[in-house]
């Protein structure tokens, strides 16, 4: 089974850009992996920022964004506010199956 | 609205297996997909597998492949996730998502496995 990274951790200052990435073992991400953007705060069911690489939920706020950069499926937040500190996994699907990242844990400080 | 609602928590004993129950209401069930996830104690999500509703396909990671099955009743409008071979690695919060886009979410199901 693929294995899908992500940072650990990142911090952003408020107001600030902050990109975080996944990368897949198996090689360079692209659109046919549909890569996702999950957003979990603590106690909180995750939720669907972007799906199929850019393509954003209703409820998704305009600072989030997502994208290829590299080799890698991007998500970027311009304008990083407070209630954006959360942990962020990226998904990937394979013909295997979907595999999630490790997530990464974004602080806002 | 669209919601998903899960059956409550379980305490399971090795070996043994649980099903998981996810009813859907609110949107058509029958044109949709369920995906099922976990999240274990720390805190690491996984892919566990999916069930597209109006043909009875199922797609599994291979993890969980000679261990999972996902059914649907489209009658009442609700998926299943059934475990077996349980071990204390297996503790860990359950999910259900709605479609491609996993969207509503479940409330999640926690599964205990202790001996």
């Amino acid at each position: 089974q693929a294995v899908v990274t992500q940072e650990p951790s990142l911090t952003v200052s408020p107001g600030g850009t902050v990109t975080l990435t996944c990368g897949s073992s198996t090689g360079a991400v692209t659109s046919g992996h549909y890569p996702y953007w999950f957003q979990q705060k603590p106690g909180q069911v995750p939720r669907t920022l972007i799906y199929d690489t850019s393509n954003k939920h209703s409820l998704t706020p305009a600072r989030f964004s997502g994208s290829l950069h590299g080799d890698k499926a991007a998500l970027t937040l311009s304008g990083a506010q407070p209630e954006d500190e959360a942990d962020y996994y990226c998904l990937l699907s394979y013909s295997g199956g979907r595999v999630f990242g490790g997530g990464t844990k974004l602080t806002v400080l | 609205q669209m919601q998903l609602v899960q059956s409550g928590p379980e305490v399971k004993k090795p070996g043994t297996s649980v099903k998981v129950s996810c009813k859907a209401s609110g949107f058509m069930f029958s044109s949709s997909s369920i995906q099922w996830v976990r999240q274990t104690r720390g805190q690491r999500l996984e892919w566990i597998g999916w069930i597209v509703v109006g043909n009875d396909n199922t797609h599994y990671a291979q993890k969980f492949h000679q261990r999972v099955t996902i059914t649907r009743d489209m009658s009442t409008s609700t998926a299943y996730m059934e475990l077996s071979s349980l071990e204390s690695e297996d503790t860990a919060v359950y999910y259900c998502a709605a479609g491609v886009r996993f969207d509503p979410w479940g409330p999640g199901t926690l599964v205990t496995v202790a001996s």
